[in-house]
């Protein structure tokens, strides 16, 4: 069974950086492609940032492009996304995500930018 | 980026009867590889999102076959053939096809 763990979440203030972690199981982590998406308050999905397999390849929203980096770690099964300069609108859920389109999702973790 | 236009956004349905939600794409979805990677997904209340289809029209595992997807191109159907309580919530396309994914508003199914 696939397994998506998030963690990292919390309050932070607007200008400060938090590192979201996300846990795999289940699955060979290796060989998947793994995104992050978010969704505010009350709104819609929205897609953040995706890495290939091998971490050579990395995509991003434009709104987070600068701010935030995707990264992971095959060795240990996990997914990463380290966020900084966070405003009032980085304020989401935020899910881990396994594949390109997006078959499994975890149970999400909330970021609060808020001073 | 391409952008994924829903309707109906709110889909008040009575309980054994169909509905329909269409998403329509501002680019066509057929990749270089000749796949159409278009997705639906569920979101029940207060729960995670759950893919239901993928590319077009295969449904996932243990989703229920009252669930169908179809369409082409840049036009995009998911259709329920008997809507039972269980399927309350919001649904939403998203493509797989471009850079940056875009996901469509969402829909808002409830029963009637």
């Amino acid at each position: 069974e696939v397994q998506l763990v998030e963690s990292g979440g919390g309050l932070v203030q607007p200008g400060g950086s938090l590192r979201l972690s996300c846990a795999a199981s289940g699955f060979t982590f290796s060989s998947y492609w793994m995104s992050w998406v978010r969704q505010a308050p009350g709104k819609g999905l929205e897609w953040v940032a995706n890495i290939k397999p091998d971490g050579s390849e990395k995509y991003y929203v434009d709104s987070v492009k600068g701010r935030f980096t995707i990264s992971r770690d095959n060795a240990k099964n996990s997914l990463y996304l380290q966020m900084n300069s966070l405003r009032a609108e980085d304020t989401a859920v935020y899910y881990c995500a396994r594949g390109n389109n997006i078959a499994d999702w975890g149970q999400g973790t909330l970021v609060t930018v808020s001073s | 980026d391409v952008v994924m236009t829903q309707s109906p956004l709110s889909l008040p349905v009575t309980l054994g009867q169909p509905a329909s939600i269409s998403c329509k794409s501002s680019q066509s979805l057929v990749y270089s590889d000749g796949n159409t990677y278009l997705n639906w997904f569920q979101q029940r209340p207060g729960q995670s999102p759950r893919r239901l289809i993928y590319r077009v029209s295969n449904r996932d595992s243990g989703v229920p076959d009252r669930f169908s997807g179809s369409g082409s191109g840049t036009d995009f159907t998911l259709k329920i053939s008997r809507v039972e309580a269980e399927d309350v919530g919001v649904y939403y396309c998203m493509q797989g096809t471009h850079w940056p994914r875009t996901f469509g508003q969402g829909t808002k199914l409830e029963i009637k």
